[in-house]
């Protein structure tokens, strides 16, 4: 099976709530966001993303909050069902390149 | 993502083995990516290239040599695999226009021995 969630900080969360998952991102002059959802066995699916001159941004069931006085991205999920169990990881880019950095991502696991 | 491809899904090697990882994606994405995943890291970009007659090396290129045989096609390549790149890879592909998503394939996961 599937070992990227290893060695991964661990968010277990009760079926139907909400749960947040945070991000610190490391370059103040990224200008733009993604979150990517990696279940067992899959490549990173994307989810949400967001610019720098919005600090919300929602989609389904999903809310994406970037502060950039901290440098700090949010996903937060309502009503988590079990097939959001998952590794969850940011991503930052812009800056003058057109490459992402990926962080080591969130391991979320939904109890029914 | 069915758009983007990749093949072999799963390969065992030995020690200096040559070894090539391909890549399919019918987006119609002029870049394209290679990427290794290992367990607690997080993605790393090995190669990287913006249309065919151009390819770059990302932050751990060493080990490792690319050909990209047209648009929608990326290959990887391993000349004399080694155990240390024992990972899970991945090709994504994004349109250019700046900083953009990435969309990813299934992955490849390879084994040296």
């Amino acid at each position: 099976g599937e070992n990227v969630g290893l060695h991964l900080p661990t968010l277990s969360v009760q079926e139907g709530d909400n749960s947040i998952i945070n991000c610190a991102y490391s370059n103040s002059a990224s200008d733009y966001f993604i979150w990517y959802k990696q279940e067992s066995g899959k490549g990173p699916q994307f989810i949400i993303d967001i610019r720098s001159n919005m600090d919300k941004r929602q989609g389904q069931r999903v809310t994406v909050l970037l502060n950039k006085t901290v440098k700090h991205l949010s996903l937060q999920i309502a009503a988590t069902q079990p097939g959001d169990s998952a590794v969850y990881f940011c991503a930052e880019g812009g800056a003058g390149s057109y490459q992402l950095t990926f962080g080591k991502g969130t391991k979320l696991s939904v109890i029914p | 993502d069915a758009d983007v491809t990749q093949t072999p899904r799963n390969r065992i090697t030995k020690t200096g083995k040559r070894i090539m990882l391909e890549c399919s994606q019918t987006k119609g994405h002029d870049r394209m990516y290679w990427y290794r995943q290992d367990p607690g890291l997080g993605l790393r970009l090995i190669y990287y290239s913006f249309d065919v007659k151009d390819i770059n090396k990302g932050e751990i290129s060493d080990g490792y040599s690319v050909s990209r045989q047209a648009q929608a096609k990326f290959s990887l390549s391993l000349e004399s695999a080694i155990p240390n790149q024992t990972a899970l890879y991945f090709c994504a592909t994004s349109v250019a226009r700046g900083t953009d998503t990435q969309y990813f394939g299934p992955g490849t996961r390879l084994t040296v021995l």
